[in-house]
């Protein structure tokens, strides 16, 4: 079945772009009707949607980061990336990629996501 | 401050039920569906509940699913061990254009 794993640097100063990566496998990341998904757990508190991406490259944020957030797509390398610009210390958290799924049923906007990485920690320090 | 509504502890026995409430509004659960994962300690989220009330496969019946109106509820019967871990309730948001999480549950088991 498919696997998500996340992978990047787990120290990023304040002020700089933090990066990460979501390895796909198990299944091509262009195969489906699948949203690809950042979400973020500073440690002790909930969780945080950052923002998705469909497979036709179309990207969408949560307005409290969009102006920060770009999240993108390699289909070559199945593989989908987070860049968070200007980084602060409020941005220390766990990272999850997770892969959605949604659309409408009965006029409901039905969204989960159903497949999850095991998460990375990043922790913004100088 | 989370845009869903959860109280933040429970806690039963064991082979008890328990209930965990979720409250929202009429631009989230009360237009859209809900959906429930479960946080075991040092893990990361797995779907526990999707559509209200649909559960993935190997998720086992005690755990169902319910809304009503703003409101969604996740219970718990035949209360095990295993079961204590952080529920979070979830639901895509109009407004927002987004999913959006409660604050989380956490539950133990006594």
């Amino acid at each position: 079945q498919v696997q998500l794993q996340e992978s990047g640097p787990g120290l990023v100063k304040p002020s700089q772009t933090l990066s990460l990566t979501c390895t796909v496998s198990g299944g091509s990341i262009n195969s489906g009707s699948y949203f690809w998904n950042w979400v973020r757990q500073p440690a002790g508190k909930g969780l945080e949607w950052i923002g998705r991406i469909y497979t036709s490259g179309s990207a969408n944020y949560n307005p409290s980061l969009k102006s920060r957030v770009t999240i993108s797509l390699d289909t070559s390398k199945n593989q989908f990336s987070l860049k968070l610009s200007s980084v602060t210390a409020a941005d220390t958290a766990v990272y999850y990629c997770a892969r959605g799924q949604g659309g409408w049923v009965n006029y409901y906007h039905f969204y989960y996501m159903h497949v999850w990485g095991k998460g990375t920690t990043v922790t913004v320090s100088s | 401050q989370s845009v869903l509504t959860q109280p933040p502890s429970a806690s039963e026995t064991p082979g008890q039920r328990v209930t965990i409430s979720c409250s929202g509004s009429s631009s989230n659960i009360g237009v859209n569906t809900v959906n429930w994962y479960q946080q075991l300690p040092g893990t990361a989220p797995t779907l526990l509940i999707y559509d209200n009330n649909r559960r993935p496969s190997g998720v086992p019946d005690r755990f169902s699913g319910s809304k009503s109106g703003t409101s969604a509820s996740l219970a718990i019967s035949g209360l095990q061990s295993e079961d204590e871990a952080d529920y979070y309730c979830a639901g895509w948001d109009d407004s927002l254009n987004g999913p959006v999480f409660g604050g989380g549950t956490k539950l133990t088991v006594l």
